[in-house]
């Protein structure tokens, strides 16, 4: 399978606890992003890398919220002190540098108790 | 969410019927206009796309129809089928950055 792939698919966790999600992107894709959507909402952009650059950062991405993608090639998402509020599903996707189309993974549902 | 205004939340269409979802959006720096669908538990997939020079484009039985002007931009799905049942996200996008999602809509196919 050359698609996105996302671990874990599913994460429960209790509140205050830290969590880390991965994401590989296709592999030639140099552009990474993740997105954040809560039950019944369109997908709401959090940050995305060109490479290993972090390029852009929302307002949402608070301080307890930090991404790498150390090489370029994996990336992942760390929530530090988890709220019942981070409760949604994590979604990465990938593109490549000429073409605007983005690939999605499968998700991470994340669930904070 | 604000800047990209999606309608009808939810609708439901006889298979064979014709199901229409209008966009809204604010930011003139969005220079490319994907159709997303969604199926539960799975990440968005591109469906159809346009561009701002053209105004209208047609993929199998799906058109999107763009009207730059009034800043919308529509996603028509011809001849309705039960496996088209999913939700649908506008994303516009600038500068090949990030998407900027609709609210989304639910279509139900019944047969």
């Amino acid at each position: 399978d050359t698609g996105v792939s996302q671990n874990p698919r599913h994460k429960i966790t209790k509140r205050g606890q830290n969590v880390t999600f991965r994401c590989d992107p296709i592999s030639e894709h140099n552009r990474l992003y993740w997105y954040r959507q809560t039950l019944g909402q369109g997908p709401e952009f959090l940050t995305y890398f060109q490479n290993e650059a972090q390029l852009e950062k929302s307002r949402l991405l608070s301080d307890r919220f930090s991404a790498e993608r150390p090489k370029g090639s994996f990336s992942t998402l760390e929530i530090q002190r988890t709220e019942q509020g981070d409760s949604a599903m994590y979604l990465c996707a990938s593109s490549g540098d000429s073409y605007n189309e983005q690939f999605f993974g499968p998700g991470t549902r994340l669930t904070v108790l | 969410q604000q800047q990209v205004k999606q309608s009808p939340q939810s609708l439901i269409v006889q298979k064979g019927g014709i199901s229409i979802i209008n966009c809204a959006y604010e930011n003139t720096a969005f220079d490319y206009f994907p159709w997303y669908q969604q199926f539960p538990g799975k990440g968005p997939a591109l469906l159809i796309a346009i561009r701002p020079d053209v105004s209208e484009k047609k993929e199998g039985r799906f058109t999107i129809s763009f009207n730059k002007s009034a800043k919308q931009f529509s996603l028509h799905i011809m001849d309705s089928q039960p496996g088209d049942s999913a939700t649908y996200f506008c994303a516009p996008q600038a500068a090949g950055n990030k998407l900027t999602f609709g609210g989304g809509t639910r279509v139900l196919v019944k047969p």
